[in-house]
């Protein structure tokens, strides 16, 4: 099993371009999250998905947008990049059980000039 | 906001000994509980989690301890050794129906050779 995986492990925008950020999981979880991980904030929930084809906002959700299409992948993106979201991104997932472990990624890098 | 926060941002350790790292947490109705460690450039790594019907829980080398009268979470290390050098997050499910886990800030522990 490869877990988590996350596509690109790094990138960098100028401001107002566009890009995807890729998560895939092969554990068959139903739950998907999408954190981004600034200096001495913590993790904050960007969106999340209970299911295939279901999404719903997180904590700080403005600026991106999300897509379940498959169970296995959950995609991240970014319409307009701006230097605010300059951050680490995580991608998560979890099984569809009370009491389970939430499953990270190794993260993807994104600089926006 | 959050409502989970640990009290110290960094820990520094003496290779050998015990460390502690705390936790507190606001809402009674939180249910469950993870710690989580990450090593630099690299995504969280479950350490130990814990129901909120217990009080203690054991794994290798690691104890969490949970005390829901003052609503403080604890997790203990026996004999940091050098790799333990992280930072360690706590996180919660704030009810049994929440999809989603909060997370602290984190504590960064350092070891001391």
């Amino acid at each position: 099993n490869a877990g988590v995986t996350q596509t690109p492990k790094f990138r960098v925008l100028k401001t107002g371009q566009s890009m995807t950020l890729l998560c895939a999981q092969d554990m068959n979880h139903e739950y998907m999250y999408w954190y981004r991980q600034d200096p001495g904030m913590g993790l904050r929930l960007i969106h999340y998905s209970v299911g295939e084809g279901t999404t719903a906002k997180g904590e700080v959700p403005d600026g991106y947008n999300v897509s379940r299409l498959k169970k296995q992948n959950f995609l991240l993106g970014l319409e307009s990049a701006a230097p605010s979201q300059t951050s680490v991104y995580f991608c998560a997932s979890r099984a569809g059980l009370i009491y389970s472990e939430q499953f990270f990624g190794p993260g993807t890098r994104l600089t926006v000039l | 906001g959050e409502s989970v926060g640990l009290h110290l941002p960094t820990l520094s350790v003496q290779e050998g000994d015990n460390s502690i790292i705390n936790c507190a947490y606001s809402n009674s109705a939180s249910d469950y509980f993870i710690w989580y460690k990450q090593e630099s450039g690299k995504g969280p790594q479950f350490i130990i989690d814990i129901r909120s019907n217990m009080d203690k829980r054991q794994g290798q080398r690691v104890t969490v301890l949970l005390n829901k009268t003052v609503k403080h979470l604890s997790l203990q290390i026996a004999a940091t050794q050098p790799g333990d050098s992280a930072v360690y997050f706590c996180a919660e499910r704030r009810s049994s129906n929440d999809y989603k886990l909060s997370f602290g800030a984190g504590t960064t522990v350092t070891v001391r050779a």
